[in-house]
């Protein structure tokens, strides 16, 4: 079946600009969770969505981040006036969560993002 | 809240050696140990799990241990071959956290043949 997609694999917009990134989960999957990568580095937590709780924005760098996720489905994680420093790449990931823990994490290709 | 910390952060070896990663953690509620590895360019993977039920899980070559008293868990890796080369993800999540993943950062394993 599908795994999970993310759009647009890349985007490039400049520093003070609102962008938007798109992520699919893979179908039947009840929990959706956002990581951003910068280079070279490690995978940092951003916010986690499961079924119909509130999301967990433990994670969120700054009050520019934040996401929503309709119809338990498809999340969109937006970054207003973005910085520099908010350049990286954008992993979501999706899980089928059984029990509502911690489960197998799958994860999209990812959104290359890049602040001029 | 969770703090992994992973070693080494490069790792060289010869093909048909073994590779071991090691990570620690902070919180004892953590429960759930995966690792990943990230080809260049490419999405992070699965490559093997342990609960905090379980001291040791195997799958061919790879071998994951965990120590809850000591909180830390290793990545063995034996026989390498030139495809395990790319970059390794520890990680620790709890199951009263939602199962949020708080990685480790990064061991490059270099497998030369």
């Amino acid at each position: 079946g599908a795994g999970v997609s993310q759009s647009p694999s890349n985007k490039v917009t400049e520093k003070g600009k609102d962008v938007e990134l798109r992520c699919d989960p893979i179908s039947g999957h009840t929990a959706l969770y956002w990581y951003r990568q910068s280079l070279g580095q490690g995978l940092e937590f951003l916010i986690y969505f499961q079924g119909n709780s509130a999301p967990d924005k433990s994670g969120l760098p700054s009050d520019r981040f934040s996401a929503e996720r309709t119809g338990g489905s498809v999340s969109t994680l937006t970054i207003q006036r973005t910085q520099q420093e908010d350049s990286a790449v954008y992993l979501c990931a999706s899980s089928l969560a059984r029990s509502g823990g911690a489960d197998e994490q799958f994860f999209g290709p990812g959104t290359r993002l890049t602040v001029l | 809240g969770e703090n992994v910390e992973q070693h080494p952060s490069t790792l060289s070896v010869q093909e048909g050696d073994s590779a071991v990663i090691k990570c620690t953690y902070s919180d004892s509620a953590s429960n759930y140990f995966p690792w990943y590895k990230q080809e260049l360019g490419k999405r992070p993977q699965l490559i093997i799990d342990i609960r905090s039920n379980v001291g040791e899980k195997k799958d061919q070559r790879i071998a994951v241990t965990l120590n809850k008293t000591a909180k830390h868990f290793s990545l063995h890796i034996t026989e390498t071959q030139p495809e395990d080369s790319a970059v390794y993800f520890c990680a620790a999540s709890e199951d009263n956290q939602g199962g949020k993943l708080i990685f480790g950062q990064g061991t490059e394993l270099s497998v030369k043949p």
